[in-house]
């Protein structure tokens, strides 16, 4: 069974920075395209960015919003995924999930989820 | 960037059909899936490809998607199937390819 949870949420002030991370069992780590989802409170669901197998390449991409402030990184020796966030502004208040990533030639999906960790941003 | 516009709420009686639309522009053209939400939940993959289910998901369930609309559809509601549902497709020619649509609550009476 596939189990994803992540941990390292917490308040943190704007400008701060936070490193979330998601530790992942019952599927090969190593070959698997990893993704993160967040969801400010209240509201829906907002794609942050993924990254691909090392096999694949290792590469990311980010959402707009984010992109140059957040990273996403994997060790597969761990079985872990991270989000390192720098530069934290109050609209990245939320709750972040880690999710695996399926992909294909015409789409790509999110498979299987953590039970997420809650990000708060504020002064 | 793509945008995917669903009814912010849709209510149904128990036993009856439920449908959750996902409109787009030629939404047709892309790959749909969708994702349940009970409420202090994470998400949950109930449609995918349009018309897959994952093992686990009831056969009650099901999707369409065609012209500028997708369609997710709960057959013989019950009342566990009160949740929020979000619809996604993937937009690689977009700088925020990862769209969902804003969610849809869906209440059992």
């Amino acid at each position: 069974e596939v189990q994803l949870v992540e941990s390292g949420g917490g308040l943190v002030k704007p400008g701060g920075s936070l490193r979330l991370s998601c530790a992942a069992s019952g599927f090969t780590f190593s070959n698997a395209w990893m993704s993160w989802v967040r969801q400010a409170p209240g509201k829906g669901l907002e794609w942050v960015g993924r990254i691909k197998s090392k096999t694949d390449g290792g590469t990311t991409d980010y959402a707009a919003p984010v992109k140059g402030r957040f990273t996403i990184s994997r060790d597969d020796s761990k079985n872990t995924l991270y989000l390192q966030m720098n530069s934290l502004k109050t609209e990245d208040t939320a709750v972040y999930y880690c999710t695996t990533f399926m992909t294909t030639v015409t789409t790509n999906y999110f498979d299987s989820w953590g039970q997420g960790t809650l990000v708060t941003v504020s002064s | 960037s793509y945008v995917l516009t669903q009814p912010p709420s849709v209510s149904v009686a128990p036993g009856k059909t439920a449908r959750i639309t996902c409109g787009g522009n030629n939404i047709g053209s892309k790959t749909v899936h969708w994702y349940q939400q009970k409420p202090g939940q994470a998400p949950v993959l109930v449609i995918y490809y349009d018309t897959d289910r994952p093992s686990g998901i009831p056969e009650r369930f099901s999707g369409s998607n065609s012209g500028n609309t997708a369609t997710l559809t709960i057959s013989r509601v019950e009342a566990g199937d009160e949740a929020d549902y979000y619809c996604q497709v993937w937009d690689s020619n977009s700088d925020h390819p990862g769209v969902f649509g804003g969610g849809t609550k869906l209440t059992v009476l």
